[in-house]
């Protein structure tokens, strides 16, 4: 069974640097195919995604949010880790890790079929 | 970059049949994902590769994608599945869209 869960810290003062941590059971990063993605929701805002990071180290990012965003990966820990850089209230959401696997026949799939709880951050001084 | 539209919202009666849209450039193309989410809970996988329903998903979900548009369709909607409902794509990165609010009246 694949469960993930979001850690770190929910509160961070504007020009803050967040981190967060995914630790993750029942899959594993080493594997062809899968990656582990952040995505976050703004209060009574839409689903945004933010990063991505696939077994083989490739990491994709959201192009409005770039520049200020690192993800990684601890595949012996099973954890992937996002940075964020100079946070800002706006940036106040839950923020999800999901998992994006492989069908039966090992082919990329395009969806993330298990998601976290989510960890509320706000950004406030 | 690539943007997926959505009806801001949508109301049905229970029992009856509703469609969400999710528009973007040449869609039928790219594979199309719907996820539910209520209050309060992290979103739930409900159709994937435009049509495919995932284990435990409710036969009244279905899903179809062409041309421009993909379409989320609840057969005999049930007061449960009042949610806000995301479409996503995948072009040169993963996008959702703007999402849908579902109320069952």
């Amino acid at each position: 069974q694949i469960t993930l869960k979001e850690s770190g810290p929910m509160l961070v003062e504007p020009t803050q640097t967040l981190t967060l941590t995914c630790t993750f059971s029942g899959f594993s990063l080493k594997t062809n195919g899968v990656a582990a993605a952040w995505i976050r929701r703004p209060p009574g805002k839409a689903l945004e995604w933010l990063a991505l990071i696939y077994w083989d180290d490739d990491k994709r990012y959201s192009p409005s949010l770039k520049s200020r965003l690192t993800i990684t990966k601890a595949t012996s820990k099973n954890q992937v880790v996002l940075t964020m850089t100079n946070m800002d209230p706006v940036d106040t959401a839950t923020y999800y890790c999901a998992h994006k696997g492989v069908n039966g026949s090992g082919s990329q799939t395009y969806y993330f079929d298990y998601w976290g709880q989510g960890i509320l951050v706000t950004v406030s001084s | 970059s690539y943007e997926l539209t959505q009806p801001p919202s949508v109301s049905v009666s229970p029992g009856q049949t509703v469609s969400i849209t999710c528009s973007g450039d040449k869609l039928g193309y790219k594979y199309v994902c719907w996820y539910q989410q209520k209050p309060g809970q992290s979103p739930v996988l409900v159709i994937y590769q435009d049509d495919k329903r995932p284990s435990g998903i409710p036969e009244r979900f279905s899903g179809s994608n062409s041309g421009n548009t993909a379409t989320l369709t609840i057969s005999g909607t049930q007061a449960m599945d009042e949610a806000d409902y995301y479409c996503q794509a995948w072009d040169s990165s993963v996008v959702f869209g703007g999402g849908t609010k579902l109320t069952v009246l």
